[in-house]
């Protein structure tokens, strides 16, 4: 099936610092989302991108549809600990709402 | 508005058991679909359905068996259980409106069969 590689792994950062992940495929697809999933909770939806080059926000969170199709971008500004958690990027596995396939998830830590 | 509700929260089962885990939403979604979670994976996708009396296989479907009689309830079943099973199992509600498409999630089945 289609894979989504998803960087990096974990990240280690201090409060207050800016943020990047990205998530790459090897197959195109037409539309990007972004969860967040804190300890013992379901992933929760930050950002859905539909466009290639669409660039969109949600607070402090930007997520971008990259131009070739084949990756998107998450960056969190001025983090605060209540970002802690696991994102996932996700993109849909056929053409319609027949389920998602995702990435395995960047890990955020941040130290006070 | 309970969004999408996973019954149990928690449960432990015996090597050739069988249960059910329950998934209900509220939100009048067409599309519903079961997901396991195994440490440092993403969520893989199990069985799905586009609308009542309609299921197919995800990417791992072997050992879980799925109906849908209503739009609300996506139950899922394993037959007999294996520790391979030891997962935590979600279940997600979607709608697709004009090829867009955002599914919402449970708050998860942590399964452990012994």
């Amino acid at each position: 099936g289609q894979q989504l590689n998803q960087s990096p792994q974990s990240m280690f950062i201090q409060e207050g610092e800016d943020v990047s992940m990205n998530c790459t495929s090897s197959s195109i697809f037409n539309t990007w989302l972004w969860y967040k999933q804190e300890p013992g909770e379901g992933p929760v939806l930050l950002i859905a991108l539909y466009k290639a080059g669409e660039l969109t926000s949600n607070g402090r969170l930007t997520a971008q549809f990259g131009i070739t199709r084949k990756d998107s971008f998450l960056n969190i500004s001025a983090s605060i600990p209540s970002d802690v958690g696991i994102y996932f990027c996700a993109g849909p596995l056929g053409g319609g709402a027949d389920g998602l396939t995702f990435g395995k998830g960047t890990h955020l830590i941040i130290q006070p | 508005n309970a969004g999408v509700t996973q019954t149990p929260k928690f449960q432990v089962l015996k090597t050739g058991q069988s249960m059910t885990l329950q998934c209900a939403q509220d939100m009048n979604h067409e599309y519903m679909s079961w997901y396991r979670q195994d440490p440092g994976m993403g969520l893989r996708l199990i069985h799905y359905s586009v609308g009542a009396g309609i299921t197919d296989q995800g990417e791992v479907p072997n050992g879980y068996n799925v109906s849908r009689s209503t739009t609300e309830d996506f139950p899922l079943r394993l037959l007999s259980a294996a520790p391979s099973q030891t997962s935590v199992y979600f279940c997600a509600s979607s709608y697709g409106v004009g090829g867009r498409t955002e599914a919402f999630f449970g708050q998860g089945t942590r399964l452990t069969v012994v």
